[in-house]
């Protein structure tokens, strides 16, 4: 089992609407969470960490943590073709070091 | 804002052959992160750096071995190149090492070995 599980995709939503992407991670002590966006052949942009309990917003952009249900998400509002990327959640599972693990990611495609 | 800077972008070897990557962190960052994603995979951690120490190693061979310089830039030497090397290979900076901190991609060197 992988540490850090996505639905690999493709997720399709309409422009304008809600996208929901989650991520589930194996590690119950782990303490930082991180979404990063990827466009192909680009390179990781991180969007949101968060490292407590509940929603996190910024702009467009909501994170949700539930440490007990070991369960991440990102809510995408209003969507926009430019959305349309790999999204990646990344753990840092032991606070002794720094290393992310990344999960597969999740494809959105934005329909306009 | 300045972001990591990596060099080359590019670069093709043939086998058996070594190649250095270059990475340039964010100003005022200390702590380098070197990862590898092959096609259609997940970034995976290689090694990092704190301060000039290496400070976490993960699945990176013993081909490969890396260094943080005094102005923190960071090189990752790969010898005897083998197929399987070719992938995207990226540089991460953040300012501290604890699980905390943020970590910054830059562009990334894609390596193609023939």
């Amino acid at each position: 089992q992988k540490e850090v599980e996505q639905n690999s995709g493709p997720l399709s939503v309409p422009e304008g609407a809600i996208a929901s992407l989650n991520c589930t991670y194996s590690d119950r002590g782990s303490q930082s969470f991180f979404w990063y966006r990827q466009y192909s052949g680009k390179s990781p942009e991180l969007i949101m960490s968060i490292y407590s309990n509940g929603d996190k917003e910024d702009g467009r952009f909501t994170a949700q943590l539930n440490k007990a249900s070991q369960y991440v998400s990102l809510l995408i509002r209003d969507s926009q073709p430019s959305d349309s990327a790999t999204y990646l959640c990344a753990v840092n599972s032991d606070f002794g070091n720094e290393k992310l693990t990344f999960g597969t990611g999740t494809r959105l495609t934005i329909i306009p | 804002a300045a972001g990591v800077i990596q060099s080359p972008r590019h670069l093709i070897k043939e086998k058996r052959e070594t190649a250095t990557l270059k990475c340039y962190p964010i100003p005022r960052h200390d702590t380098v992160y070197w990862y590898q994603q092959g096609p259609g995979q997940d970034p995976q951690f290689l090694i990092s750096f704190y301060e000039k120490m290496q400070s976490d190693k993960g699945s990176i061979p013993d081909r490969f071995s890396a260094q943080q310089f005094s102005d923190y830039h960071s090189e990752l030497n790969m010898s005897s190149l083998e197929l399987g090397d070719s992938a995207l290979y990226f540089c991460a900076s953040s300012l501290g090492r604890t699980g905390y901190n943020e970590q910054f991609f830059g562009p990334g060197t894609r390596l193609t070995v023939l």
